[in-house]
């Protein structure tokens, strides 16, 4: 088992342009959690799926939306990207009720 | 809101010597708290949670409710235990979302 596995692993975009990343859960997970890691700041959370609904939804704006597949799978979306959203996107997988969550490596998003 | 505070960004201190990484939360309710580790290069990962009492790589953690506190503490620091820790919270209602710290950057020196 790979673990929590995200895609791309680096991307660069401009402001005002849109981008997903992709996360696949560790074998036998069915909740899906995204965080945003700031340079120098600890891991904020942005939203969960599970059965394929959000469930939970931190303070981040419209501009971030997600979707979870039937294999558990998972995307996150951001809309009209600013300069604040260059971050260390981290996906967290685990059992719903679980405390214990395992992250991906993340997503490096920088916005020009 | 429940909140997660690490008052030490960076923490520096020499092989053999004890080391504690404070952690402080403001929550009203019964949370579930949890040390995770980032060694250079890799992902984040769990090192412990503070219901199921293990010593992991010789680290501690005690919850204090009444000072809410939960500092993370090993007696003899090793030179592989350089790495960011975070601290972080999860309510007993929020279905495994957790409320991290800002981190505490830990360096054990030869």
């Amino acid at each position: 088992d790979a673990g929590v596995t995200q895609s791309p692993t680096h991307l660069i975009k401009t402001r005002g342009q849109q981008v997903t990343l992709r996360c696949s859960p560790k074998s036998g997970h069915d909740t899906v959690s995204w965080y945003q890691q700031a340079l120098g700041q600890g891991p904020q959370f942005i939203f969960q799926y599970y059965e394929e609904e959000e469930r939970q939804r931190g303070n981040f704006p419209d501009r971030f939306s997600g979707h979870q597949f039937p294999n558990y799978s998972s995307e996150l979306n951001v809309n009209a990207l600013l300069l604040g959203d260059s971050a260390l996107y981290l996906c967290a997988s685990s059992l719903w009720g679980a405390g214990e969550q395992f992250f991906g490596p993340g997503t490096r998003l920088t916005v020009l | 809101a429940q909140r997660v505070t690490q008052p030490e960004k960076l923490l520096s201190v020499f092989k053999g010597a004890p080391v504690e990484l404070k952690c402080n939360y403001s929550y009203s309710g019964s949370p579930e708290l949890f040390w995770y580790v980032q060694y250079s290069r890799q992902r984040l990962q769990l090192l412990l949670r503070h219901i199921s009492r293990e010593s992991i790589k010789g680290f501690t953690a005690d919850l204090n409710k009444g000072e809410t506190s939960f500092h993370l503490k090993k007696p003899f620091a090793q030179e592989e235990d350089s790495a960011m820790y975070y601290c972080a919270l999860m309510k007993e209602t929020s279905g495994s979302r957790l409320t991290f710290g800002e981190g505490t950057q830990l360096t054990v020196n030869p």
